[in-house]
């Protein structure tokens, strides 16, 4: 069973749109993440969860938008993407206070 | 602001032979270092971790050490094998923000047949 999914797993859209990544865990963490890969493999954090609770929010811009239902779920939502937000975006998901973080296999985005 | 500083960004190496990277972190109250390892394709995975209050740890081929006086850290491969091919990641805890961890740059790793 996999443990952290996300969906979809490729995401190819025009400039402009709007679209949502979904992620959920089946692990019992109360801590979940957003991570943002460019082409050079670098990993930066951008929102974090605790408890349905907004505790990480890196600077992005305000066209991003993560929203917790319930502590299983973490979505992410983008509006009037760019060229700029083709990137790959991990979600993660940690118990408590651990630094141990689990992640989803990635969602390729391309904005053309 | 803090930062993790990773080497060397490739590293090619021979079947069966050692491999190290390297990192070096700014925040000296930082207090735990994971190294993640990413396939491709693939969301990255802890191989292994260690705190400050151990200089060194082992788990079979994998061991990481760490020099806290230099604030380095390293991750060493023995006995290289195919599927240790994959991207490596260090990281180092903020003492500034629970939950948080500063990453390097990743180091991909080529095993060479």
């Amino acid at each position: 069973d996999t443990a952290v999914s996300q969906t979809p797993k490729y995401l190819v859209t025009q400039m402009g749109n709007d679209k949502s990544i979904k992620c959920e865990q089946n692990l019992g963490h109360d801590t979940m993440y957003w991570y943002k890969q460019d082409s050079k493999k670098f990993l930066k954090i951008m929102f974090s969860y605790n408890n349905k609770e907004l505790i990480i929010n890196e600077t992005v811009p305000n066209r991003f938008s993560p929203k917790s239902p319930d502590k299983a779920h973490l979505n992410l939502h983008i509006n009037s993407l760019e060229l700029g937000d083709s990137a790959v975006y991990f979600c993660a998901s940690s118990f408590g206070l651990s630094y141990e973080q689990y992640f989803g296999p990635g969602t390729r985005l391309t904005v053309t | 602001g803090e930062n993790v500083e990773q080497h060397p960004s490739t590293l090619s190496v021979q079947e069966g032979d050692s491999a190290v990277i390297k990192c070096t972190y700014s925040d000296s109250a930082s207090n735990y270092f994971p190294w993640y390892k990413q396939e491709l394709g693939k969301g990255p995975q802890l191989i292994i971790d260690i705190r400050s209050n151990v200089g060194e740890k082992k788990d079979q081929r994998i061991a990481v050490t760490l020099n806290k006086t230099a604030k380095h850290f390293s991750l060493h491969i023995t006995e290289t094998q195919p599927e240790d091919s994959a991207v490596y990641f260090c990281a180092a805890s903020r003492s500034d923000s629970n939950y948080q961890l500063i990453w390097g740059a990743g180091t991909k790793l080529i095993i060479k047949p």
